[in-house]
Protein backbone atom coordinates (compact mmCIF):
# COMPACT_ATOMS: atom_id res chain seq x y z
CA UNK A 1 0.00 0.00 0.00
CA UNK A 2 1.28 3.46 -1.30
CA UNK A 3 2.37 5.33 2.19
CA UNK A 4 2.44 8.78 0.80
CA UNK A 5 0.43 9.33 -2.45
CA UNK A 6 1.98 12.61 -4.86
CA UNK A 7 0.67 14.40 -7.78
CA UNK A 8 0.71 15.22 -10.52
CA UNK A 9 2.46 12.93 -12.21
CA UNK A 10 4.32 15.44 -14.72
CA UNK A 11 4.19 19.13 -14.63
CA UNK A 12 4.68 21.65 -17.53
CA UNK A 13 6.12 25.07 -15.94
CA UNK A 14 6.48 28.48 -18.21
CA UNK A 15 10.20 30.14 -16.81
CA UNK A 16 9.01 32.25 -14.29
CA UNK A 17 5.90 30.51 -13.34
CA UNK A 18 5.16 28.54 -9.87
CA UNK A 19 5.25 24.48 -9.49
CA UNK A 20 3.09 23.22 -6.86
CA UNK A 21 3.69 19.33 -6.39
CA UNK A 22 1.16 17.78 -3.69
CA UNK A 23 1.63 14.89 -1.32
CA UNK A 24 -0.82 13.14 0.88
CA UNK A 25 0.03 10.46 3.67
CA UNK A 26 -2.44 7.96 6.01
CA UNK A 27 -0.12 7.77 8.56
CA UNK A 28 0.10 10.24 11.40
CA UNK A 29 3.02 8.61 12.99
CA UNK A 30 4.86 10.04 10.60
CA UNK A 31 7.39 13.27 11.48
CA UNK A 32 9.81 13.74 8.64
CA UNK A 33 8.69 15.22 5.10
CA UNK A 34 11.70 16.13 2.98
CA UNK A 35 11.61 16.30 -0.51
CA UNK A 36 14.12 14.99 -3.32
CA UNK A 37 15.25 16.22 -6.51
CA UNK A 38 16.73 13.79 -8.90
CA UNK A 39 18.07 14.81 -12.27
CA UNK A 40 18.98 12.41 -14.95
CA UNK A 41 21.72 10.10 -14.34
CA UNK A 42 21.86 10.98 -10.51
CA UNK A 43 20.78 10.13 -7.33
CA UNK A 44 17.93 11.42 -5.47
CA UNK A 45 19.28 14.67 -3.78
CA UNK A 46 17.74 16.41 -0.67
CA UNK A 47 16.29 19.44 -1.23
CA UNK A 48 14.92 20.50 1.52
CA UNK A 49 12.85 18.92 4.40
CA UNK A 50 9.84 20.06 6.65
CA UNK A 51 8.63 18.72 10.25
CA UNK A 52 5.18 18.52 11.69
CA UNK A 53 5.42 21.26 14.23
CA UNK A 54 5.78 23.77 11.66
CA UNK A 55 3.43 25.03 8.78
CA UNK A 56 5.85 26.57 6.63
CA UNK A 57 9.66 26.23 5.61
CA UNK A 58 11.38 28.47 2.65
CA UNK A 59 14.81 27.97 1.80
CA UNK A 60 15.49 29.99 -1.78
CA UNK A 61 13.12 29.44 -4.17
CA UNK A 62 12.01 26.55 -2.79
CA UNK A 63 8.92 26.09 0.06
CA UNK A 64 7.24 23.56 1.68
CA UNK A 65 3.55 24.10 2.98
CA UNK A 66 2.66 21.36 5.32
CA UNK A 67 -1.05 20.85 6.55
CA UNK A 68 -0.87 18.58 9.35
CA UNK A 69 -4.62 18.08 9.56
CA UNK A 70 -4.73 17.76 6.28
CA UNK A 71 -2.34 15.03 6.43
CA UNK A 72 -0.90 16.66 2.99
CA UNK A 73 2.50 18.68 2.58
CA UNK A 74 3.46 20.60 -0.45
CA UNK A 75 6.35 21.93 -2.39
CA UNK A 76 6.37 24.92 -3.81
CA UNK A 77 9.16 26.61 -6.57
CA UNK A 78 8.79 29.81 -7.22
CA UNK A 79 9.89 31.86 -10.09
CA UNK A 80 10.99 28.05 -12.04
CA UNK A 81 14.04 27.87 -13.75
CA UNK A 82 14.89 25.41 -16.98
CA UNK A 83 17.41 24.49 -14.17
CA UNK A 84 14.85 22.88 -12.30
CA UNK A 85 13.62 20.80 -15.06
CA UNK A 86 14.12 17.69 -12.66
CA UNK A 87 11.91 14.44 -11.25
CA UNK A 88 10.92 15.49 -7.52
CA UNK A 89 10.06 12.48 -5.03
CA UNK A 90 8.29 13.73 -1.94
CA UNK A 91 8.65 11.04 1.20
CA UNK A 92 7.91 10.86 4.67
CA UNK A 93 9.17 8.68 7.43
CA UNK A 94 8.30 7.76 11.12
CA UNK A 95 11.40 9.01 13.61
CA UNK A 96 14.63 7.34 12.70
CA UNK A 97 13.01 4.88 10.32
CA UNK A 98 13.77 4.28 6.60
CA UNK A 99 11.72 6.75 3.93
CA UNK A 100 8.45 6.33 2.03
CA UNK A 101 8.78 7.85 -1.01
CA UNK A 102 5.86 8.85 -3.74
CA UNK A 103 5.89 8.08 -7.25
CA UNK A 104 7.59 11.36 -8.22
CA UNK A 105 6.55 14.17 -10.37
CA UNK A 106 8.33 14.81 -13.78
CA UNK A 107 8.73 18.33 -13.73
CA UNK A 108 9.54 20.41 -17.49
CA UNK A 109 10.34 24.07 -17.10
CA UNK A 110 10.06 25.85 -20.48
CA UNK A 111 11.84 28.46 -21.83
CA UNK B 1 30.65 16.01 1.46
CA UNK B 2 29.22 12.60 2.11
CA UNK B 3 30.19 10.30 -0.42
CA UNK B 4 28.08 7.32 -1.40
CA UNK B 5 29.67 4.85 -4.25
CA UNK B 6 28.07 2.51 -5.77
CA UNK B 7 30.75 0.00 -8.00
CA UNK B 8 28.86 -0.31 -11.12
CA UNK B 9 26.65 2.52 -13.27
CA UNK B 10 25.62 -0.09 -15.46
CA UNK B 11 25.46 -4.08 -15.41
CA UNK B 12 24.34 -6.55 -17.61
CA UNK B 13 23.45 -10.47 -16.22
CA UNK B 14 21.49 -13.51 -17.36
CA UNK B 15 18.32 -14.69 -15.46
CA UNK B 16 18.92 -17.31 -12.75
CA UNK B 17 22.88 -15.69 -12.46
CA UNK B 18 23.61 -14.88 -8.86
CA UNK B 19 24.20 -10.94 -8.64
CA UNK B 20 26.28 -8.89 -6.11
CA UNK B 21 25.54 -4.87 -6.15
CA UNK B 22 28.13 -3.30 -3.61
CA UNK B 23 27.07 0.48 -1.87
CA UNK B 24 30.18 2.08 0.15
CA UNK B 25 30.04 5.17 1.96
CA UNK B 26 32.47 7.65 3.36
CA UNK B 27 31.08 9.39 6.43
CA UNK B 28 30.93 6.46 8.56
CA UNK B 29 26.98 6.88 9.09
CA UNK B 30 24.79 3.89 11.04
CA UNK B 31 22.23 3.63 8.25
CA UNK B 32 22.59 2.20 4.92
CA UNK B 33 19.87 1.40 2.83
CA UNK B 34 18.99 -0.45 -0.64
CA UNK B 35 16.00 0.93 -2.99
CA UNK B 36 14.74 0.07 -6.05
CA UNK B 37 13.43 2.75 -9.10
CA UNK B 38 10.84 1.90 -11.55
CA UNK B 39 9.01 4.38 -13.67
CA UNK B 40 5.70 5.53 -12.44
CA UNK B 41 6.67 3.38 -9.11
CA UNK B 42 8.91 5.53 -7.09
CA UNK B 43 11.45 4.39 -4.70
CA UNK B 44 10.81 1.80 -2.83
CA UNK B 45 12.65 0.10 -0.33
CA UNK B 46 14.06 -3.22 -0.79
CA UNK B 47 16.41 -3.62 2.94
CA UNK B 48 17.96 -1.77 5.52
CA UNK B 49 20.46 -1.87 7.73
CA UNK B 50 21.40 0.23 10.94
CA UNK B 51 24.81 -1.55 12.10
CA UNK B 52 27.18 -3.59 11.14
CA UNK B 53 25.46 -7.69 10.93
CA UNK B 54 21.91 -5.99 11.18
CA UNK B 55 19.64 -6.02 8.33
CA UNK B 56 15.63 -5.37 8.29
CA UNK B 57 13.32 -5.99 5.39
CA UNK B 58 12.07 -3.36 3.50
CA UNK B 59 8.34 -3.41 1.52
CA UNK B 60 9.85 -5.78 -1.40
CA UNK B 61 12.63 -7.96 0.02
CA UNK B 62 11.72 -10.88 -1.98
CA UNK B 63 14.28 -12.51 -3.85
CA UNK B 64 17.22 -10.82 -2.51
CA UNK B 65 19.43 -10.58 0.59
CA UNK B 66 22.09 -8.21 1.92
CA UNK B 67 25.22 -8.01 3.68
CA UNK B 68 27.04 -5.30 6.00
CA UNK B 69 30.19 -7.07 7.30
CA UNK B 70 31.90 -3.69 7.82
CA UNK B 71 29.93 -0.23 8.85
CA UNK B 72 31.04 1.49 5.27
CA UNK B 73 29.89 -1.27 2.79
CA UNK B 74 26.41 -2.32 2.20
CA UNK B 75 25.74 -5.49 -0.50
CA UNK B 76 22.53 -6.05 -2.08
CA UNK B 77 22.61 -9.50 -3.56
CA UNK B 78 19.72 -11.08 -6.01
CA UNK B 79 20.00 -14.89 -5.65
CA UNK B 80 18.46 -15.84 -8.62
CA UNK B 81 18.32 -13.10 -10.98
CA UNK B 82 14.94 -12.74 -13.33
CA UNK B 83 14.19 -10.32 -15.58
CA UNK B 84 11.42 -8.52 -13.39
CA UNK B 85 14.69 -7.38 -10.93
CA UNK B 86 15.73 -5.45 -14.19
CA UNK B 87 16.02 -2.00 -12.78
CA UNK B 88 17.37 0.92 -11.46
CA UNK B 89 19.26 0.06 -8.12
CA UNK B 90 19.69 2.87 -5.22
CA UNK B 91 21.59 2.96 -2.23
CA UNK B 92 21.97 5.07 0.48
CA UNK B 93 22.64 6.23 3.58
CA UNK B 94 22.09 8.34 6.60
CA UNK B 95 23.50 9.25 10.77
CA UNK B 96 22.23 6.81 13.00
CA UNK B 97 19.19 8.28 14.42
CA UNK B 98 18.02 10.93 11.79
CA UNK B 99 16.35 10.17 8.84
CA UNK B 100 16.64 11.43 5.01
CA UNK B 101 19.52 9.94 3.21
CA UNK B 102 22.47 10.59 1.15
CA UNK B 103 22.04 8.44 -2.06
CA UNK B 104 24.52 7.24 -5.00
CA UNK B 105 23.99 8.08 -8.30
CA UNK B 106 22.49 4.07 -8.77
CA UNK B 107 23.44 0.72 -10.74
CA UNK B 108 21.54 -0.12 -14.05
CA UNK B 109 20.92 -3.62 -14.02
CA UNK B 110 19.28 -5.53 -16.60
CA UNK B 111 18.74 -9.20 -16.61
CA UNK B 112 18.40 -10.94 -19.35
Amino acid sequence: QQQVKQSPQSLIVQKGGISIINCAYENTAFDYFPWYQQFPGKGPALLIAIRPDVSEKKEGRFTISFNKSAKQFSLHIMDSQPGDSATYFCAASWPGYALNFGKGTSLLVTP
Amino acid sequence: DVKVTQSSRYLVKRTGEKVFLECVQDMDHENMFWYRQDPGLGLRLIYFSYDVKMKEKGDIPEGYSVSREKKERFSLILESASTNQTSMYLCASSPGGQEGGHFGDGTRLSIL
